[in-house]
């Protein structure tokens, strides 16, 4: 049972080329967070919502958004995308900001 | 901000009992300690998680002394499968400091 769903698994962009990458859970989980990992590293949080209130890490760049139309969905919007946004990325959900996080399969992006 | 530090990497053989301390001086007071496991090319995946003393769960333990400043995992007769890489992550329910450590990549040898 697919709980916390990435699309698409993988995907390819041109250098510049604005990408969207989405998530959905069927968790009813108030908090859902995208994290950024590159080859051999920790996950880097990016943002998180708690429900509609928008939390932005003081390190993310511009170039990241995101948007979370209502309690299922959340997209991670990539303006501009550089040679180093290549990465894993990776949505998580949980029910409190403090709880046991759910995460999803990741999708990762290739910038040509 | 509550940084964490973990060993890079550790070996162990299949049946033997792995300890994986990660540190963390800088935890605040209402800071939570959680422990994920993450395979190539999967998300983490939730292992325990606690605040203070000792937790135990189906598949492993969580240490913390009274200070909180580190905490270990301990993961009881380990197998192949158990081969991956392990997170400890620092975080309240304020959505701060939600800081995963550098990880520690766990070899389990035949």
């Amino acid at each position: 049972d697919a709980m916390v769903i990435q699309n698409p698994r993988y995907q390819v962009t041109q250098f510049g080329k604005p990408v969207t990458l989405s998530c959905s859970q069927t968790l009813n989980h108030n908090v859902m967070y995208w994290y950024q990992q590159k080859s051999s590293q920790a996950p880097k949080l990016l943002f998180h919502y708690y429900d509609k209130d928008f939390n932005n890490e003081a390190d993310t760049p511009d170039n990241f958004q995101s948007r979370r139309p209502n309690t299922s969905f959340c997209f991670l919007d990539i303006r501009s995308p550089g040679l180093g946004d290549a990465a894993m990325y990776l949505c998580a959900t949980s029910r409190d900001r403090g709880s046991q996080q759910f995460f999803g399969p990741g999708t990762r992006l290739t910038v040509l | 901000l509550a940084k964490t530090t973990q060993p890079i990497s550790m070996d162990s053989y299949e049946g033997q009992e792995v300890n994986i301390t990660c540190s963390h001086n800088n935890i605040a007071t209402n800071d939570y300690i959680t422990w994920y496991q993450q395979f190539p090319s999967q998300g983490p995946r939730f292992i325990i998680q606690g605040y203070k003393t000792k937790v135990t769960n189906e598949v492993a333990s969580l240490f913390i002394p009274a200070d909180r400043k580190s905490s270990t995992l301990s993961l009881p007769r380990v197998s192949l499968s158990d081969t991956a890489v392990y997170y400890c992550l620092v975080g309240n329910n304020a959505g701060n400091m939600l800081t995963f450590g550098g990880g520690t990549r766990l070899m389990v040898k035949p």
